[in-house]
């Protein structure tokens, strides 16, 4: 198994610009997890989806970001438009049915200028 | 709201000694308790976790225990080695959201 794959890996953008981020859970995995890694902040929950549905968007930071989850083997965040506030590493987690332990993907690292 | 308290934040340690990381929790229906270890730039991986049944797990030098009536769980790793350094995060789940509050997790740093 590949693991969880997200992309790119690095982004750059200028501020204002729209930015979307990918993630391919492990394939079997039902519940998908989107979260933001500050140094002040620490991990931050975005939103999690279960099977395909979003079950909790309390996490997100505003209007600007948005997810979601077409199939079970794709889920975008987009951020629209970017700040340099939203400076951060984004990573996408999935875990099987039930309360097991996440696997976390590389993570995408984004720098808005 | 819930809350997981994670100390120290930074925790020096001399090679071949013991290092304990705790945590708090704040949601009494918490049952799940996992540890992840995080080298720079990289992502957090799950070394070792526990359930809400049992008070203590082990793993070679890794163990974690649970106090459910003080809510908060410990990780403890032995023999420490170079290689331990990283940041650790605990978090706490409970079944009914599948989601994870993490602490804020303690930088290791293991001097040979």
């Amino acid at each position: 198994d590949a693991g969880v794959i997200q992309s790119p890996r690095h982004e750059v953008t200028e501020m204002g610009q729209e930015v979307t981020l990918r993630c391919k859970p492990i394939s079997g995995h039902n519940s998908l997890f989107w979260y933001r890694q500050t140094m002040m902040r620490g991990l931050e929950l975005l939103i999690y989806f279960n099977n395909n549905v979003p079950i909790d968007d309390s996490g997100m930071p505003e209007d600007r970001f948005s997810a979601k989850m077409p199939n079970a083997s794709f889920s975008t965040l987009k951020i629209q438009p970017s700040e340099p506030r939203d400076s951060a590493v984004y990573f996408c987690a999935s875990s099987p049915q039930g309360n097991y332990g996440y696997t976390f993907g590389s993570g995408t690292r984004l720098t808005v200028v | 709201g819930e809350n997981v308290e994670q100390h120290p934040s930074t925790l020096s340690v001399q090679e071949g000694d013991s290092a304990v990381i705790k945590c708090t929790y704040s949601d009494s229906a918490s049952n799940y308790f996992p540890w992840y270890k995080q080298e720079l730039g990289k992502r957090p991986q799950l070394i070792i976790d526990i359930r809400s049944n049992v008070g203590e797990k082990k793993d070679q030098r890794i163990a974690v225990t649970l106090n459910k009536t003080a809510k908060h769980f410990s990780l403890h790793i032995t023999e420490t080695q170079p290689e331990d350094s990283a940041v650790y995060f605990c978090a706490a789940s409970n079944s009914g959201t599948y989601k994870y509050i993490f602490g804020t997790g303690t930088r290791l740093k293991v001097l040979a």
